[in-house]
């Protein structure tokens, strides 16, 4: 089962605005990271924020985060009609492996 | 360009039957996980291999397999198809956890 959850489950902007994606998570983590996903596809890796870091960029990204919460933002500035995706984040706990919610389709309109 | 190549791109079996599924990388990945992506769903952990070893295994029965080869190539073997194995799977390599994986574009199973 799905153990983090991504809000909103969707999202409409217009071409220049600012996107933000919140995730959420129930366990202790190593780190979270932030996946796009075009139409269906392969997953193309973002950014990676350990558990001891409470910011991080990468060009138009910038990503957030809260242990206390239990949570994390993912914002992207400026968006690109090519930002239409679907994002989901994933951390990692005791075992290295993935666990993802269910994702944000962000649809950004020219 | 992804440098984590799944093979086939899609796939149509019918139910009860067997399927292997296959990624394999240019570099040297030492770690290879796959995931099951139902639509509309976030991908699930269906098992990890580290060095020839899995080291990672989610909540899928044993008719779910793999095998990870000298050259970090990988298989997925399923059998006994049922209608809800109908999914992408997605294979992910890494050398190191801390740096994010590399996906694959995934195959696309159909059970009909």
């Amino acid at each position: 089962s799905q153990q983090g959850e991504e809000d909103p489950q969707a999202l409409s902007i217009q071409e220049g605005e600012n996107a933000t994606m919140n995730c959420s998570y129930k366990t202790s983590i190593n780190n979270l990271q932030w996946y796009r996903q075009n139409s269906g596809r392969g997953l193309v890796h973002l950014i990676l924020i350990r558990s001891n870091e409470r910011e991080k960029h990468s060009g138009r990204l910038r990503v957030t985060l809260d242990t206390s919460k239990k949570s994390s933002s993912l914002l992207i500035t400026a968006s690109r009609a090519a930002d239409t995706a679907s994002y989901f984040c994933a951390y990692q706990g005791g075992s290295e492996k993935l666990v993802f919610g269910k994702g944000t389709k962000l649809t950004v309109n020219p | 360009e992804t440098g984590v190549t799944q093979s086939p791109t899609h796939l149509i079996k019918t139910r009860g039957q067997q399927v292997t599924l296959r990624c394999s990388s240019q570099s040297g990945h030492n770690t290879v996980s796959w995931y099951q992506q139902a639509l509309g769903q976030g991908p699930q952990f269906i098992f990890q291999y580290y060095r020839e070893e899995e080291n990672g295994r989610g909540n899928f029965p044993p008719r779910f397999s793999g095998l990870q080869f000298p050259n970090y190539s990988s298989e997925l073997n399923v059998n006994a198809l049922e209608l809800d194995d109908s999914a992408l799977y997605l294979c992910a390599m890494n050398r190191d956890y801390a740096y994010g994986y590399t996906f694959g574009s995934g195959t696309r199973l159909t059970v009909v």
